[in-house]
């Protein structure tokens, strides 16, 4: 079954240090993947999106992910961190065969520390 | 900009009543989800529908849920007999084709007492 692992349910950064959030998916086949942002009380806003196309990409608020084949990974990253980023992170993955849906990973709740 | 609408945003309810959630997915779309996320946890998948089907469930989309398109633009997802434990924040989203991204409204609340 197709799922996404996020490791860290906690993250920690420093107001202008680097954000790494982990996100290592199972399949043997490339899949669609995807960061998603829920900022607190509110829903799911799309940060970026990897649909096999360039390997590194750019998503808003100044976030960039790096899809990486030979390790199953798709991590989230942001040079420096602003107070504005604190919120829980979900990885997803979808598949363009077969079912259609979307899976999440367990999420990583990003503070930052002023 | 299109964005997929949800109404309620916030339902108190007695257990054992009916609870209808209404979404207003985007309009050119033609995949449709509902997801729950209980406080705390997990963005869970709840049941896609196509076609004017269902075309996947999860285990947790039991005989108490139903789903309907009835006018083509609404989609509504209905608890039948609502549980303690269905106490969540509901989630629809859209999607434009199979590998898209999805599109999520702002959720309802639904608590049940």
């Amino acid at each position: 079954a197709q799922s996404v692992t996020q490791l860290g349910s906690h993250v920690s950064v420093s107001e202008g240090a680097l954000v790494l959030l982990r996100c290592n998916y199972s399949s043997s086949v490339p899949p669609y993947l995807f960061w998603y942002v829920q900022y607190p009380n509110q829903g799911l806003q799309l940060l970026l999106k990897y649909t096999s196309a360039a390997t590194l990409v750019k998503g808003i608020n100044g976030f960039e992910a790096e899809f990486k084949k030979s390790e199953t990974s798709f991590h989230l990253t942001k040079p420096s961190a602003h107070m504005s980023d604190a919120a829980e992170y979900f990885c997803a993955v979808r598949y363009n065969f077969g079912n259609e849906k979307l899976t999440f990973g367990t999420g990583t709740r990003l503070t930052i520390i002023p | 900009e299109p964005e997929v609408t949800q109404t309620p945003s916030h339902q108190v309810t007695q257990m054992g009543q009916e609870v209808i959630l209404r979404c207003v997915p985007i309009s050119n779309h033609l995949y449709f989800y509902w997801y729950r996320q209980i406080l705390g946890q997990k963005v869970e998948f709840l049941v896609s529908f196509y076609n004017n089907e269902i075309s996947e469930k999860s285990e947790i989309f039991d005989d108490q849920f139903s789903v309907e398109r009835p006018d083509g633009s609404n989609f509504t997802l209905k608890i039948r007999s609502t549980k303690l434990e269905d106490s969540a924040m509901y989630f629809c989203a859209s999607s434009p084709g199979r590998s898209g991204e999805l599109f999520f409204g702002e959720g309802s609340r639904l608590t049940v007492l």
